[in-house]
This record gives C-alpha cells, structure tokens and sequence, in this order.
C-alpha cells in the first residue's frame, strides 16, 4: 500500500493568490514527480526531483516552482494563479532502482489536488 | 522524438477479453509500464515488463518486444469496475548520471465495458 499524500484534495481560488501544493509521502522515496492532467489528457511531467536539494523542471514548462529540502516533502507553489492554470495536480515517487527487481522503478501516485482558478 | 501511441478508446462485453496495444518509438528504452486510472482518480501500477514475453498477473497480462516497439494489455473476464483509461508508460533513462529514469506517458486509452 503506497503512503503518497496530497493537499488540498480540491482549491477554487482567485486570479492573483499565492497558492502552495502539499505532497508528502512516507515511504522514504528518494524520487519524487508533479504532474498536469487535463482531463482526457496525458500526465504532463511538470517538476522532479530525485532527492534532497534536486530539484528540475520536466517537460512540460510550468509557471510553478517546487522544493524538496526534506525527503517526503515535495511542496509546489505557483506565486500567482491564474485561470489556465486550473488543471489536476498529480504528485508521484517512486525508489531508488534496485538490482534486478523492475518493479522498484514504479512510480506511486497521490490521490491529486484539483485547481480551479476564476 | 519521443511518441507513444494507444488507440483512443474501446468497449467490450463484461466476461469477455480485451487487448490493449501500444506502440512506441523512443530513446533510451528501459521497460514499459501499464496503468490504471478510473476517472478523476490517480493512476495506478498494473505491469511492468522490461524484457521480451508475457506477464501474466491475475486477469490481467502484459506483453513486450522492444525489437517491434510494441506492447500489449490483455484483460480477461472483464468485470463493469474494469472501465477506465489504461494508460502505457516507457521508462527512459535519460541522464548519463547515475541510475535516472523518466516516464513518457501515452494518452491513454478509454475501456468501456458494458454489461
């Protein structure tokens, strides 16, 4: 069972504000990911890290920023929203690749905060 | 570049079998995932093959050839709570660093099963 935790479940919330994504998880991942998922859409890889202090913007280019000063926490912040940035936010780790078992690069998602910004 | 393709969506019969195919042409191949996502949910791991063959795993298996670039997903017995996006992922190792690996994602495909 995957400790993968995300928060808020649901934000509506203005143009302008200041918002902060919470994701932790407690399976001691070194790897941790943001998504973007439109809905009938792709997962967009939007920011990675791959442990404390590494921190690297994905494929997707996002106004947002993250940190990653403590391993479970992978915090991401956009300094202000606005409405095409309403989207579901998905947040994954996964372990650090272990010698003949492929299932170790599995990647655990969150249950996912969904954004709308007015 | 990096593609993936599934086809868009399908429907099948509860209790029947269905194949989900997926092909793929990237760099840096290293293993091909399956998930599941029930809308407005996250994904979750189905499969996962890295060498040639068949997975099997309960009622669902899995099948890889990287020297076609293709996979596949069959599901049998197909029950109405297997309606949902499957979704095929390869892992790529994408840094010459150490062992760091990241996913390219498919669109996904949309199963409906009717009773």
């Amino acid at each position: 069972e995957a400790d993968i935790y995300q928060t808020p479940r649901y934000l509506v919330i203005g143009t302008g504000k200041k918002i902060t994504l919470e994701c932790s998880q407690t399976m001691g991942h070194d790897k941790m990911y943001w998504y973007q998922q439109d809905p009938g859409m792709e997962l967009h890889l939007i920011h990675y890290s791959y442990g404390v202090n590494s921190t690297e913007k994905g494929d997707l280019s996002s106004e947002s920023t993250v940190s990653r000063i403590r391993t479970e926490h992978f915090p991401l912040t956009l300094e202000s929203a606005r409405p095409s940035h309403t989207s579901q936010y998905l947040c994954a780790s996964s372990d650090r690749p272990g010698t003949g078992e492929p299932s170790s690069y599995e990647q655990y998602f969150g249950p996912g905060t969904r954004l709308t910004v007015t | 570049g990096q593609n993936i393709d599934q086809p868009t969506e399908m429907t099948a019969t509860e209790g029947a079998i269905v194949q989900i195919n997926c092909t793929y042409q990237t760099s840096g191949f290293n293993g091909l995932f399956w998930y599941q996502q029930h809308a407005g949910e996250a994904p979750t791991f189905l499969s996962y093959n890295v060498l040639d063959g068949l997975e099997e795993k309960g009622r669902f298996s899995s099948f890889l050839s990287r020297s076609k670039g293709y996979s596949y997903l069959l599901l049998k017995e197909l029950q109405m709570k297997d309606s949902a996006s499957y979704l095929c992922a390869v892992n790529l190792i994408w840094s010459n660093a150490g062992n760091n690996r990241k996913l390219i994602w498919g669109l996904g495909t949309s199963l409906a099963v009717n009773p």
